[in-house]
Protein backbone atom coordinates (compact mmCIF):
# COMPACT_ATOMS: atom_id res chain seq x y z
CA UNK A 1 0.00 0.00 0.00
CA UNK A 2 1.25 3.52 -0.93
CA UNK A 3 1.49 5.21 1.88
CA UNK A 4 3.56 8.59 3.45
CA UNK A 5 3.40 9.50 6.98
CA UNK A 6 4.51 12.75 8.65
CA UNK A 7 6.47 13.14 12.03
CA UNK A 8 8.37 15.93 14.12
CA UNK A 9 5.66 18.22 14.88
CA UNK A 10 5.09 20.15 18.26
CA UNK A 11 4.55 23.00 19.78
CA UNK A 12 8.18 25.77 19.46
CA UNK A 13 9.00 28.71 20.96
CA UNK A 14 9.08 31.77 18.03
CA UNK A 15 12.79 32.06 17.17
CA UNK A 16 13.05 28.03 17.15
CA UNK A 17 13.81 25.72 14.67
CA UNK A 18 12.06 22.25 13.90
CA UNK A 19 12.97 19.32 11.32
CA UNK A 20 9.13 17.40 9.81
CA UNK A 21 10.06 14.06 8.56
CA UNK A 22 7.72 11.91 5.76
CA UNK A 23 8.18 8.34 5.78
CA UNK A 24 7.60 6.88 2.30
CA UNK A 25 5.98 3.32 1.31
CA UNK A 26 5.30 1.35 -0.77
CA UNK A 27 6.15 3.22 -4.39
CA UNK A 28 9.51 3.93 -5.79
CA UNK A 29 10.43 7.17 -3.34
CA UNK A 30 13.25 7.22 -5.32
CA UNK A 31 11.86 8.83 -8.15
CA UNK A 32 9.23 10.67 -7.18
CA UNK A 33 9.44 14.71 -6.99
CA UNK A 34 8.23 15.33 -3.23
CA UNK A 35 6.05 18.35 -2.12
CA UNK A 36 5.08 20.08 0.94
CA UNK A 37 1.93 21.75 1.62
CA UNK A 38 0.85 23.60 5.07
CA UNK A 39 -3.21 24.74 6.49
CA UNK A 40 -3.01 26.93 9.08
CA UNK A 41 -5.82 26.97 11.56
CA UNK A 42 -9.32 27.44 9.53
CA UNK A 43 -7.41 28.30 6.77
CA UNK A 44 -6.86 27.38 3.14
CA UNK A 45 -4.08 25.49 1.67
CA UNK A 46 -0.56 26.81 1.43
CA UNK A 47 2.32 25.30 -0.91
CA UNK A 48 5.57 25.49 0.51
CA UNK A 49 7.93 23.87 -2.15
CA UNK A 50 8.98 20.72 -3.55
CA UNK A 51 12.17 19.04 -4.46
CA UNK A 52 12.83 16.46 -7.88
CA UNK A 53 13.97 13.36 -7.84
CA UNK A 54 17.83 12.96 -8.02
CA UNK A 55 17.62 12.05 -11.36
CA UNK A 56 15.96 15.59 -11.93
CA UNK A 57 18.81 17.18 -10.05
CA UNK A 58 17.03 17.25 -7.19
CA UNK A 59 16.57 20.43 -6.84
CA UNK A 60 13.93 22.48 -4.58
CA UNK A 61 11.49 25.24 -5.49
CA UNK A 62 10.24 27.09 -2.10
CA UNK A 63 7.25 29.76 -2.28
CA UNK A 64 7.80 33.17 -0.94
CA UNK A 65 6.93 32.27 2.87
CA UNK A 66 9.71 29.36 2.84
CA UNK A 67 12.19 31.07 1.40
CA UNK A 68 15.35 31.54 3.34
CA UNK A 69 13.52 29.43 6.54
CA UNK A 70 13.05 26.69 5.63
CA UNK A 71 14.61 24.27 3.06
CA UNK A 72 13.78 20.99 1.77
CA UNK A 73 15.50 17.50 1.35
CA UNK A 74 15.39 14.18 1.23
CA UNK A 75 17.28 10.65 2.10
CA UNK A 76 16.32 8.22 -0.83
CA UNK A 77 17.97 5.23 0.68
CA UNK A 78 15.94 6.37 3.89
CA UNK A 79 12.72 6.63 1.75
CA UNK A 80 12.21 9.77 3.95
CA UNK A 81 11.61 13.63 3.10
CA UNK A 82 12.72 16.67 5.30
CA UNK A 83 11.49 20.01 5.92
CA UNK A 84 13.44 21.99 7.98
CA UNK A 85 12.49 24.91 10.01
CA UNK A 86 13.93 27.91 11.33
CA UNK A 87 13.44 31.45 12.83
CA UNK A 88 9.96 30.39 13.23
CA UNK A 89 6.94 32.47 14.08
CA UNK A 90 3.43 32.38 15.32
CA UNK A 91 2.01 32.64 11.75
CA UNK A 92 3.57 29.06 11.00
CA UNK A 93 1.58 26.96 13.05
CA UNK A 94 -0.23 24.94 11.20
CA UNK A 95 -1.06 21.23 9.77
CA UNK A 96 1.86 20.46 7.87
CA UNK A 97 1.48 17.61 5.08
CA UNK A 98 3.54 16.07 2.69
CA UNK A 99 2.77 14.81 -0.92
CA UNK A 100 3.82 13.24 -4.27
CA UNK A 101 3.78 15.55 -7.29
CA UNK A 102 1.65 15.11 -9.05
CA UNK A 103 -0.38 14.97 -5.32
CA UNK A 104 -2.03 12.09 -5.56
CA UNK A 105 -0.74 10.85 -2.36
CA UNK A 106 -1.15 12.68 1.02
CA UNK A 107 0.33 11.91 4.23
CA UNK A 108 -1.84 12.52 7.40
CA UNK A 109 -0.31 15.72 8.45
CA UNK A 110 1.51 16.78 11.20
CA UNK A 111 0.99 19.72 13.79
CA UNK A 112 3.41 22.63 14.49
CA UNK A 113 2.47 25.25 17.06
CA UNK A 114 4.43 28.01 17.47
CA UNK A 115 3.79 29.95 20.28
CA UNK A 116 5.62 31.62 23.62
CA UNK B 1 3.67 33.73 -8.72
CA UNK B 2 0.64 32.79 -10.28
CA UNK B 3 -2.85 34.34 -8.05
CA UNK B 4 -5.81 31.89 -8.17
CA UNK B 5 -9.05 33.28 -7.62
CA UNK B 6 -11.46 30.91 -6.39
CA UNK B 7 -15.02 31.39 -6.10
CA UNK B 8 -17.44 31.41 -4.31
CA UNK B 9 -15.99 31.09 -0.72
CA UNK B 10 -19.23 29.51 0.31
CA UNK B 11 -22.44 27.64 -0.83
CA UNK B 12 -25.55 26.12 0.47
CA UNK B 13 -26.99 24.05 -2.17
CA UNK B 14 -29.44 20.94 -1.59
CA UNK B 15 -29.19 17.27 -2.28
CA UNK B 16 -29.26 16.43 -6.07
CA UNK B 17 -28.62 20.34 -7.11
CA UNK B 18 -25.80 21.24 -9.71
CA UNK B 19 -22.89 22.76 -8.01
CA UNK B 20 -20.58 24.82 -9.74
CA UNK B 21 -17.14 26.12 -8.80
CA UNK B 22 -14.96 28.62 -10.76
CA UNK B 23 -10.96 29.78 -10.84
CA UNK B 24 -9.50 31.68 -12.47
CA UNK B 25 -5.42 31.76 -12.95
CA UNK B 26 -3.52 35.72 -12.91
CA UNK B 27 -2.03 34.31 -16.40
CA UNK B 28 -2.68 31.70 -18.98
CA UNK B 29 -1.58 28.14 -17.45
CA UNK B 30 -3.20 25.85 -20.21
CA UNK B 31 -4.99 23.19 -18.74
CA UNK B 32 -2.30 22.66 -15.94
CA UNK B 33 -5.02 22.45 -12.92
CA UNK B 34 -5.80 20.37 -10.57
CA UNK B 35 -9.08 19.93 -8.15
CA UNK B 36 -8.95 19.03 -4.97
CA UNK B 37 -11.72 17.92 -2.32
CA UNK B 38 -11.13 18.05 1.51
CA UNK B 39 -12.89 16.70 4.47
CA UNK B 40 -12.80 18.23 8.18
CA UNK B 41 -9.02 17.20 9.74
CA UNK B 42 -8.42 14.74 6.29
CA UNK B 43 -6.00 15.73 4.30
CA UNK B 44 -6.91 16.70 0.67
CA UNK B 45 -7.52 14.30 -1.99
CA UNK B 46 -7.36 14.68 -5.83
CA UNK B 47 -10.67 14.62 -8.16
CA UNK B 48 -9.64 16.26 -11.55
CA UNK B 49 -6.07 16.72 -12.48
CA UNK B 50 -5.19 18.51 -16.16
CA UNK B 51 -8.12 20.47 -15.90
CA UNK B 52 -10.57 17.85 -16.51
CA UNK B 53 -9.16 14.23 -16.23
CA UNK B 54 -10.75 12.25 -13.74
CA UNK B 55 -8.60 10.82 -11.03
CA UNK B 56 -9.06 6.80 -11.11
CA UNK B 57 -12.20 6.16 -8.41
CA UNK B 58 -13.44 9.47 -8.06
CA UNK B 59 -17.34 9.51 -9.16
CA UNK B 60 -18.47 10.82 -12.38
CA UNK B 61 -20.64 13.64 -11.05
CA UNK B 62 -17.27 15.65 -10.57
CA UNK B 63 -16.07 17.53 -13.05
CA UNK B 64 -13.69 19.43 -15.20
CA UNK B 65 -13.25 22.51 -17.64
CA UNK B 66 -11.79 25.00 -18.85
CA UNK B 67 -7.87 26.49 -19.95
CA UNK B 68 -6.01 29.17 -20.39
CA UNK B 69 -7.02 31.42 -17.73
CA UNK B 70 -10.67 30.22 -16.67
CA UNK B 71 -11.79 26.88 -15.34
CA UNK B 72 -15.00 25.89 -13.73
CA UNK B 73 -15.35 22.22 -11.18
CA UNK B 74 -18.92 20.52 -11.23
CA UNK B 75 -20.60 18.72 -9.01
CA UNK B 76 -23.34 17.20 -11.09
CA UNK B 77 -25.90 15.97 -8.70
CA UNK B 78 -24.75 16.81 -5.14
CA UNK B 79 -24.79 14.47 -2.47
CA UNK B 80 -24.56 14.78 1.09
CA UNK B 81 -20.86 12.86 1.04
CA UNK B 82 -20.08 15.66 -1.40
CA UNK B 83 -19.76 18.23 2.01
CA UNK B 84 -16.27 19.59 2.08
CA UNK B 85 -14.16 22.26 0.66
CA UNK B 86 -13.17 21.96 -2.57
CA UNK B 87 -9.53 23.87 -4.02
CA UNK B 88 -7.93 24.28 -7.14
CA UNK B 89 -4.47 24.83 -7.67
CA UNK B 90 -2.37 25.55 -10.66
CA UNK B 91 0.80 23.66 -11.77
CA UNK B 92 2.34 25.62 -14.96
CA UNK B 93 4.20 27.81 -12.76
CA UNK B 94 6.99 26.43 -10.62
CA UNK B 95 5.02 27.81 -7.89
CA UNK B 96 1.59 25.65 -7.42
CA UNK B 97 -0.02 27.86 -5.45
CA UNK B 98 -3.68 26.78 -4.70
CA UNK B 99 -7.35 29.00 -5.04
CA UNK B 100 -8.66 30.20 -1.14
CA UNK B 101 -11.35 27.49 -1.30
CA UNK B 102 -15.09 27.03 -1.84
CA UNK B 103 -17.24 25.95 1.36
CA UNK B 104 -20.09 23.43 0.05
CA UNK B 105 -22.94 22.56 2.73
CA UNK B 106 -26.18 21.55 2.43
CA UNK B 107 -29.13 23.75 2.70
Amino acid sequence: EEQLVESGGGLVKPGGSLRLSCAASGFTFIDAWMTWVRQAPGKGLEWLGRIKSKSDGETPDYAAPARGRFTISRDDSKNTLYLHMSSLKTDDTAVYYCSTEPAKLWGQGTLVTVSP
Amino acid sequence: DIQMTQSPSSLSASVGDRVTITCQASRDIDNYLNWYQQKPGKAPKLLIYDASNLETGVPSRFSGSGSGTDFTFTISSLQPEDIATYYCQQYKDPYNDFGGGTKVEIK
